[in-house]
């Protein structure tokens, strides 16, 4: 079965610093991961997907995830931090284009100080 | 485009009863899936349906069950109301072609917000 594994269940970072936020995958095929925001109060926003065309893969709001197979990662990097930033992200995998269930990860909060 | 829209927002309902939640999918989409969050269990999937068709089911207890329209609105509901179903519930919808990159790209409404006491 897919699953995902996020390191971290909070993040504090500067305005301004690098946000990272890490995603390990279990997959016995090339998976389909993803990332999604999520704001206090509201739904999930999809930030980026992968689907095996390019390794980085660039989303929304200057996020951009690397793909890599030898770590059996997708983490999660913004250069620079805002304040509008602070959500809980997740990390999702499907098994495959045709399979809709996704597998989330248990969240990582992210807090952004001034 | 309009997104996923769920009715009602929010509610609350007594132990026992029983609740129906409503989703539009985008336009165009024809897979809608439910998801349940909550703090201690967070996000699990419930089901899927795709064209009126039920595609993937979750590991929950037979009182949830959903349903799909001609329309692809999608209907899910909850039968005698346990405490423990106090959660978001989530629609997502995606355009559920198969082969394609874009077919399994999962959008999510804003959740209706389920309290029961």
């Amino acid at each position: 079965a897919q699953s995902v594994t996020q390191l971290g269940s909070h993040v504090s970072v500067s305005e301004g610093a690098l946000v990272l936020l890490r995603c390990n995958y279990s997959s016995s095929v090339p998976p389909y991961l993803f990332w999604y925001v999520q704001y206090p109060n509201q739904g999930l926003q999809l930030l980026l997907k992968y689907t095996s065309a390019a390794t980085l893969v660039k989303g929304i709001n200057g996020f951009e995830a690397e793909f890599k197979k030898s770590e059996t990662s997708f983490h999660l990097t913004k250069p620079s931090a805002h304040m509008s930033d602070a959500a809980e992200y997740f990390c999702a995998v499907s098994p495959s284009s045709n399979d809709y269930k996704l597998s989330f990860g248990a969240g990582t909060t992210v807090t952004v100080r001034a | 485009k309009a997104g996923v829209t769920q009715t009602p927002r929010y509610l609350i309902k007594t132990r026992g009863q029983q609740v129906t939640l409503s989703c539009s999918p985008i336009s165009g989409h024809r897979s809608v899936s439910w998801y349940q969050q909550t703090p201690g269990q967070g996000l699990q999937f419930l089901f899927e349906y795709f064209s009126e068709t039920q595609r993937n089911k979750g590991n929950f207890p037979g009182r949830f069950s959903g349903r799909q329209f001609s329309n692809s609105r999608s209907e899910m509901n909850v039968s005698t109301l346990e405490l423990g179903d106090s959660a978001l519930y989530l629609c997502a919808s995606s355009p559920g072609q198969t082969g394609s990159h874009s077919g399994n790209t999962i959008y999510f409404g804003e959740g209706s917000w389920l309290t029961v006491v």
